[in-house]
């Protein structure tokens, strides 16, 4: 069974630092993995989605990384604002095309 | 595209009585699938749907929960009776095809469910 794992839960960091998220997972047989962006009271909105065969992909200030191998994504934000406080999920998508979703690292970007 | 949309945002019964939360997926994806969010557990798969027909329902908690997709456009999960467990938030996502290739889900506001 699929575990993923985000840590920290929660993360408060100055306006203008670039930051790093960490999402680990236990299988490696995935087909892609997301990452989700979740705003309070409010649904999830899909960042990014990298394929199991690329390394990388970017988007504007947000580029996430995937090493398949070691179960590991990394989402990196440049130059953090205060409109990037929420929380953000990563979720692989494993052979049976379902998602298994981390708990989520709540960012606070402070002004 | 107004996206995914779900009714009703926001959900108070009483334990024993029968809720049934609805969404439309957005027009033209074919796959439609079933979320619930709480604290502790965080946002788990109840059931997807491809092309109206259930694939894998192995996420639904118990008997009390059932979904049916009737048509492309709509879907229903129906808890019956209703437990004070089953509060959470659940939300409804569709994608242009299983996720297992390109297809990003997308997500609907999700309903709030209360039952005392």
């Amino acid at each position: 069974k699929q575990e993923v794992t985000q840590i920290p839960a929660a993360l408060s960091v100055p306006e203008g630092e670039n930051l790093v998220l960490n999402c680990s997972f236990t299988d490696s047989a995935i087909y892609n993995l997301q990452w989700f962006r979740q705003d309070p009271g409010k649904g999830l909105t899909s960042l990014l989605l990298i394929q199991s065969s690329q390394r990388e992909q970017t988007s504007g200030r947000l580029n996430a990384s995937l090493d398949k191998s070691s179960g590991r994504s990394t989402l990196y934000i440049a130059a953090s604002q205060p409109g990037d406080s929420a929380t953000y999920l990563c979720a692989p998508t494993g052979a049976n095309s379902k998602l298994t979703f981390g708990k989520g690292i709540t960012l606070s970007v402070r002004p | 595209d107004a996206g995914v949309i779900q009714s009703p945002r926001h959900e108070v019964t009483e334990m024993g009585q029968e809720v049934t939360l609805r969404c439309k997926p957005i027009s033209g994806h074919n796959s439609l699938f079933w979320y619930r969010q709480t604290m502790m557990r965080g946002l788990e798969l109840l059931i997807y749907f491809n092309n109206n027909v259930p694939i894998d329902d192995s996420g639904m908690p118990e008997d009390r929960f059932s979904a049916k997709m009737p048509n492309a456009s709509f879907s229903t999960l129906k808890i019956q009776p209703s437990e004070p467990r089953d509060s959470a938030v659940y939300f409804c996502a569709s994608s242009a095809g299983l996720a297992g290739g390109f297809e990003t889900q997308y997500f609907g506001p999700g309903t709030r469910l209360l039952v005392l």
